[in-house]
């Protein structure tokens, strides 16, 4: 499968503790994105990167949240203290800056459940 | 303030009839518009753009800059189209990052 992979697909956690997501885009795609998505909502954007750097970051986004994407390929999403409202669907998208077509491919996500 | 606005969170429709997923929008400048489509158990797929003014599996939308609306529509519902559809916004001058309507789920009644 060549597709946008995330893992877990699943994660229950109890408040307080820390979790982290990891992201692996389509391998020649130079643009990843995190969004979070609640029941009965759209996706809403988290944080962009291009490449290793990390051009955009949603004011939505507390500092309990923080994303990686160290060597320009995978990318981890880490929320520390988690809270339940953080309970969400997490995603990752990616896409190539070379096509120009800026079509975003979607990974199956990552449920967080925090109880 | 940038926002997607799908007014209906549910539409039923028989087979054969025809589909008209409503989409608005607000946006001081020009954007870009998408339609992407999940359907049962499957992740998250664009449907089409308003820039490559396409058909996909029957589909169209019109970017209405007036109107500021991007309706999709299909004139003969197919079951296999039942699914959630959301419309999403990129603003030219930004980072790629997209905005989301709520989404509209799309019953297709045998």
């Amino acid at each position: 499968d060549t597709g946008v992979s995330q893992d877990p697909r699943h994660k229950i956690t109890k408040r307080g503790q820390n979790v982290t997501f990891r992201c692996d885009p389509i391998s020649e795609h130079n643009r990843l994105y995190w969004y979070r998505q609640t029941l009965g909502q759209g996706p809403e954007f988290l944080t962009y990167f291009q490449n290793e750097a990390q051009l955009e970051k949603s004011r939505l986004l507390s500092d309990r949240f923080s994303a990686e994407r160290p060597k320009g390929s995978f990318s981890t999403l880490e929320i520390q203290r988690t809270e339940q409202g953080d309970s969400a669907m997490y995603l990752c998208a990616s896409s190539s800056q070379k096509t120009g077509v800026n079509e975003q491919f979607f990974g199956p996500g990552t449920r967080l459940t925090v109880l | 303030a940038q926002r997607v606005t799908q007014p209906e969170k549910l539409l039923s429709v028989f087979k054969g009839a025809p589909v008209e997923l409503k989409c608005n929008y607000s946006y001081s400048g020009s954007p870009e518009l998408f339609w992407y489509v999940q359907y049962s158990r499957q992740r998250l797929q664009l449907l089409l753009r308003h820039i490559s003014r396409e058909s996909i599996k029957g589909f169209t939308a019109d970017l209405n800059k007036g109107e500021t609306s991007f309706h999709l529509k299909k004139p003969f519902a197919q079951e296999e189209d039942s699914a959630m559809y959301y419309c999403a916004l990129r603003g030219r001058d930004s980072n790629y990052q997209l905005i989301w309507g709520a989404g509209t789920k799309l019953i297709i009644k045998p």
